[in-house]
């Protein structure tokens, strides 16, 4: 089975630009999670979507918007990117069980992105 | 509230000797615990996890970990360490019971010394 795939795995932007990151999880799993890394905070959960809703979410500004399509793929917006925005961007993906509970998150390799 | 703690942010080992990485967690119910590896420029990769069956944890590549309810602890261990082991590794715990949202830890940097 294919892993999770991120495109694109490199991005630079400049300050007040926005951008789409996506995520493809590996088939049959539709649980996605955003998560960024950052040298200074670590690892942080950015937001949790399953059948197309949002069903958690970190404690990140309204600049950071996500959405999952139909076919379980997920994007990840940035509005008005700031310097502290750059970071590498993880995305997990799930089996969800009948109850919803989740069992084991994979993850993609990242997209990297720096804003100058 | 679920939060971990990783005791040490850089361990260093000789190759060949044993590894311990530690963990500590603090958790409101029975919590999943997981450890994960990064490899330099890589994602992350699942070493292993506990979901309240055994409390003595097998993984990949050698490593364990023993969940200690009583002293809140999930300690990664390896017998004998190699020099492909070197890598960023987290102490992971889910931050509620639908598991869609994990909570890490700082991150302990392994070394390994020929």
């Amino acid at each position: 089975k294919a892993g999770v795939t991120q495109t694109p795995r490199y991005l630079i932007k400049t300050r007040g630009q926005q951008v789409t990151l996506s995520c493809s999880p590996i088939s049959g799993h539709r649980s996605v999670s955003w998560y960024q890394q950052t040298p200074g905070q670590g690892l942080q959960f950015l937001f949790e979507y399953f059948s197309e809703t949002q069903r958690n979410k970190g404690n990140f500004p309204g600049r950071f918007s996500g959405r999952q399509f139909s076919n379980s793929r997920s994007e990840m917006n940035v509005s008005t990117l700031e310097l502290g925005d750059s970071a590498l961007y993880l995305c997990a993906s799930s089996l969800v069980a009948s109850g919803g509970a989740i069992d084991t998150q994979y993850f993609g390799p990242g997209t990297r992105l720096t804003v100058l | 509230a679920q939060s971990v703690t990783q005791l040490d942010s850089h361990v260093s080992v000789s190759e060949g000797t044993p590894v311990l990485l530690r963990c500590n967690y603090s958790s409101s119910y029975s919590p999943s615990l997981f450890w994960y590896v990064q490899h330099p420029n890589k994602g992350l990769q699942l070493l292993l996890k506990y979901t309240s069956a055994a409390t003595l944890v097998k993984g990949i590549n050698g490593f364990e970990a023993e969940f200690k309810k009583s002293e809140t602890s999930f300690h990664l261990t390896k017998p004998s360490a190699h020099m492909s082991d070197a890598a960023e590794y987290f102490c992971v715990v889910s931050a509620n019971n639908q598991g869609g949202k994990l909570i890490f830890g700082q991150g302990t940097e392994l070394s390994v010394k020929p």
